[in-house]
């Protein structure tokens, strides 16, 4: 069975503050996708990134960055030095085949608050 | 500029009416998807479509139904058969289902009265 689990269901950060937004995925499947979304308050979910199975190297776009682990099942967020702007429900997901042709799993996600 | 558009942004109705919502991509993409999101919860998927005259039934297809005449427009209509109607609602598409990010619409949020 697929599924993506965000156990952290809101979080709450001071301006500034570095905060890491927990993803475990489970999956038979050995070729398989992992993506983060963020869905502000005007509710559109923005795409942020997307890594394959074969590519456990992390990755850093400005203050976020992204640490993908396939010994634990995880694919961490975190974002450093906090802003207001960065409040917004942050959502993990997984592409793996399945027979039942639905091939995308989300999480539940993770609201994120940034404190001014 | 390429997107997907959703309109109307709000849309009310009264109990006992179907109601359609519009979803338009113009990214070339063959897979568009169809989520329904209650206040405070994850997304959950209604209908999906892989490739023009094909759909397939999310987890929560009952009450709606789908329609893919064109590659671009990939409308959901919210039956009268369908319980709780009132949700946000979001279309997405993406190159492929397996393995591509999905783009979304900015959502119709749709209040039944």
């Amino acid at each position: 069975a697929q599924k993506v689990t965000q156990a952290q269901t809101e979080i709450s950060v001071v301006e500034k503050e570095d905060v890491t937004l927990d993803c475990v995925y489970e999956t038979r499947d050995t070729t398989y996708y992992l993506f983060w979304y963020k869905q502000p308050p005007s509710g559109e979910l923005v795409f942020l990134i997307r890594r394959n199975s074969f590519d456990e190297q992390n990755e850093i776009s400005g203050r976020y960055s992204w640490n993908f682990q396939k010994s634990t099942s995880s694919f961490n967020f975190t974002i450093t030095a906090s802003q207001v702007v960065d409040s917004a429900v942050y959502f993990c997901a997984l592409s793996a085949y399945d027979i039942t042709g639905n091939q995308f799993y989300f999480g539940t996600g993770t609201s994120l608050t940034v404190i001014p | 500029d390429g997107g997907i558009t959703q309109s109307p942004k709000y849309l009310f109705r009264k109990e006992g009416q179907n109601v359609t919502l519009s979803c338009e991509q113009n990214l070339n993409h063959d897979a568009m998807y169809w989520y329904r999101q209650d206040p405070g919860q994850g997304l959950r998927l209604i209908y999906y479509s892989q490739i023009v005259n094909d759909f397939q039934k999310g987890d929560i297809a009952e009450g709606y139904s789908v329609s893919r005449e064109k590659k671009e427009s990939f409308p959901l209509t919210v039956t009268s058969a369908q319980k709780n109607p009132t949700a946000f609602y979001l279309c997405a598409s993406s190159m492929r289902t397996w393995g591509h990010e999905q783009y979304f619409g900015p959502g119709t949020r749709l209040t039944v009265t």
